[in-house]
């Protein structure tokens, strides 16, 4: 295991389709996060699972957004309907469960999703 | 690849010398800091985090130092080389980092 993986890498839909992103997190870590970041600035949460359960949700997660990771292990983030103002870069992060310094708060390389 | 942060501040320096990325943060109760750099087309990498109950922490080639009156934050970079250009984010939570909030990111251009 050498680090989260993300995929697609690349996605360009057009507008209302739906998509769907997947995350396979570092295999000992069990929480779970996704990010979504535009260009010129930094990451904003959107949701974070601790095993199976999703703990918390950002407002910027609308009704369209829905994330599930049933197994505790890989996570799936779906958009329904997609809008132009939903490109960005779709980042999933992984972290042992906290305590200490230096919680492994690791970073996938994201999905860019481009709608058209 | 991509490029992030196409109007984020710029941080220009020579080969070699010290470099200082500022930031400021806004939450007095955030307890846990990351300095994260990303370069194009990939996700944030991890450098160093600090706590709360800490004002200083040295890594290899990398400082960071936490203010916590004025609720700044620093990263220091030693004898700075080309492949650390890229654009570096501080970032900040008040729950045990289970939720970061990022700063607006400042790029490094490191000229040979």
């Amino acid at each position: 295991d050498t680090g989260v993986s993300q995929n697609p890498r690349h996605k360009i839909t057009k507008r209302g389709q739906n998509v769907t992103f997947r995350c396979d997190p570092i295999s000992e870590h069990n929480r779970l996060y996704w990010y979504r970041q535009t260009l010129g600035q930094g990451p904003e949460f959107l949701t974070y699972f601790q095993n199976e359960a999703q703990l918390e949700k950002s407002r910027l997660l609308s009704d369209r957004f829905s994330a599930e990771r049933p197994k505790g292990s890989f996570s799936t983030l779906e958009i329904q309907r997609t809008e132009q103002g939903d490109s960005a870069m779709y980042l999933c992060a992984s972290s042992p469960r906290g305590g200490g310094q230096g919680y492994g708060y690791t970073f996938g390389s994201g999905t860019r999703l481009t709608v058209v | 690849g991509e490029s992030v942060g196409l109007h984020l501040p710029t941080l220009s320096v020579q080969e070699g010398d010290n470099s200082i990325i500022n930031c400021a943060y806004s939450n007095s109760a955030s307890d846990y800091f990351i300095w994260y750099k990303q370069e194009s087309g990939k996700g944030p990498q991890f450098i160093i985090d600090i706590r709360s109950n800490m004002d200083k922490r040295q890594g290899q080639r990398v400082t960071v130092l936490l203010n916590k009156t004025v609720k700044h934050l620093s990263l220091q970079i030693a004898a700075t080389q080309p492949g650390d250009s890229a654009v570096y984010f501080c970032a900040e939570s008040g729950n045990a980092g289970n939720m970061l909030t990022f700063g607006g990111g400042t790029r490094l251009m490191v000229k040979p």
